[in-house]
């Protein structure tokens, strides 16, 4: 079975504009995780959606905001970038949206805002 | 607010060493454990959890974490290390009480530099 899946792989662009990420979870999980990992650090959370509906949000402006689909795959939307925003996004898959559920992750985008 | 620290943000070792990557959590509160890999260029890979049960938990790959509740830790080890463990090793958490799921706090991360 295929793994998480995150595209693109690298993007670049410039302050002010708006990006889209996707991702698509293995087959099967219900929830999609987004985390945010700047250079050196550990991931940060950004939001959980379980069956379509949003769970969890992390302490990141409004400028950041995701959705998931009826496939239960998902996008995460940045708007007005700033060079902050530069970073490797992840994203992780689980069956069901407990605790004890193991998150698979993907192998990111990483993000360049010049 | 639950947080995570990696007491080293470094370890180089020699190839055949012990080593141990040190991990304690803030919260008082009864919570999920993990330690998550990851290789060069690439995402996050589940290495081993604790949910319940006994303290101390195994990976396939030799490495081994027990849980300590009265010092809030959770030390990842290993007793014999090879040049493929080269990595970044994360600790995250997961707060049982959390009505936010599966939300992982990660720690800053342990760069494990194994040398021959």
């Amino acid at each position: 079975d295929a793994g998480v899946t995150q595209s693109p792989t690298h993007l670049i662009k410039t302050r002010g504009q708006h990006v889209t990420l996707r991702c698509s979870p293995i087959s099967g999980h219900k929830s999609v995780s987004w985390y945010q990992q700047v250079l050196g650090q550990g991931p940060q959370f950004i939001f959980q959606y379980y069956e379509k509906e949003e769970r969890g949000r992390g302490n990141f402006p409004d400028r950041f905001s995701a959705r998931q689909f009826p496939n239960y795959s998902s996008e995460l939307n940045v708007n007005a970038l700033l060079l902050g925003d530069s970073a490797l996004y992840l994203c992780a898959s689980s069956y069901q949206s407990f605790g004890t559920d193991t998150q698979y992750f993907g192998p990111g985008t990483r993000l360049t805002v010049l | 607010a639950q947080s995570v620290t990696q007491l080293d943000s470094q370890v180089p070792v020699f190839e055949e060493a012990p080593v141990e990557l040190r991990c304690n959590y803030s919260s008082s509160v009864s919570v999920y454990l993990f330690w998550y890999v990851q290789y060069p260029n690439q995402g996050l890979q589940l290495l081993l959890k604790y949910l319940s049960g006994s303290t101390l938990v195994e990976s396939i790959n030799g490495f081994e974490a027990e849980f300590n509740k009265s010092q809030t830790s959770f030390h990842l080890r290993k007793p014999s290390v090879h040049i493929s463990d080269t990595a970044e090793y994360f600790c995250a958490v997961s707060d049982r009480g959390d009505n936010q799921g599966g939300k992982l706090i990660f720690g800053q991360g342990t760069e494990l530099s194994v040398k021959p």
